[in-house]
């Protein structure tokens, strides 16, 4: 089975502090996933890679950024957190690129509070 | 880009009683998924539908592309059931998973 693991379930962090979350997956997929998850909006895609230090702009990037140096490895980073990023974040990956026609598995989610 | 709407919003069932989800899509679609996301948080990969039927227990899909819908039939419901049903969707002309808002499902003793 694929896993998808995230580096914390709940986080709870002040304003303007640099925040990282990790994603990690053991299924040696290709394209990884950051979304971010509200009441009323439904998923919202941040950013994505489909290749080791590859990345490209979701639906909502600004004031995100990402970092893939391996290819297990996908970590989300708010350079100074507000109090509007308060949410679910959802990690993902898949094997192929989803217009290939291809699975997107999910991690547990981190709920992170900015104060 | 493509839309994707699902319906009811809502469903409230007593155990053991049967149900429907609905997802309409704007867009032919080369991959659509059914997540169900249980009261921690964690999306669970349902099905990989992008068109045709599949069942899986007591759970089955059906996606009619030409006619731009999928349907979640979930029998005997259990309690264990209860959380929020997405549908998601990638049409031909990009790369992007595009979510449906979910409709969130009650199950009582």
């Amino acid at each position: 089975d694929v896993k998808v693991t995230q580096s914390s379930r709940y986080l709870v962090k002040r304003t303007g502090e640099k925040v990282f979350l990790e994603c990690v997956q053991d299924m040696d997929h290709e394209n990884m996933f950051w979304y971010r998850q509200d009441p009323g909006l439904g998923l919202r895609l941040i950013y994505f890679s489909y290749d080791v230090k590859m990345k490209e702009k979701g639906d909502i990037p600004e004031g995100y950024s990402v970092s893939r140096e391996k290819k297990e490895r996908f970590s989300l980073i708010l350079e100074s957190a507000s109090t509007n990023q308060t949410s679910m974040y959802l990690c993902a990956s898949s094997l192929l690129a989803s217009g290939r026609g291809t699975t997107q598995y999910f991690g547990p989610g981190t709920r992170l509070t900015v104060l | 880009g493509i839309q994707v709407e699902q319906s009811p919003p809502d469903l409230i069932l007593q155990e053991g009683a049967n149900s429907t989800l609905r997802c309409n899509f704007s867009d032919s679609v080369n991959n659509l998924q059914w997540f169900h996301q249980n009261p921690w948080g964690q999306l669970i990969n349902l099905f990989y539908i992008p068109s045709g039927t599949k069942q899986n227990g007591r759970l089955s899909a059906t996606t009619v592309a030409t006619e731009r819908y999928s349907l979640l039939y979930i029998s005997s419901s259990q309690t264990t059931d209860s959380g929020v049903y997405f549908c998601a969707a990638v049409s031909y002309n990009t790369d992007k998973l595009i979510f449906g808002t979910g409709t969130r499902l009650q199950v009582f003793p």
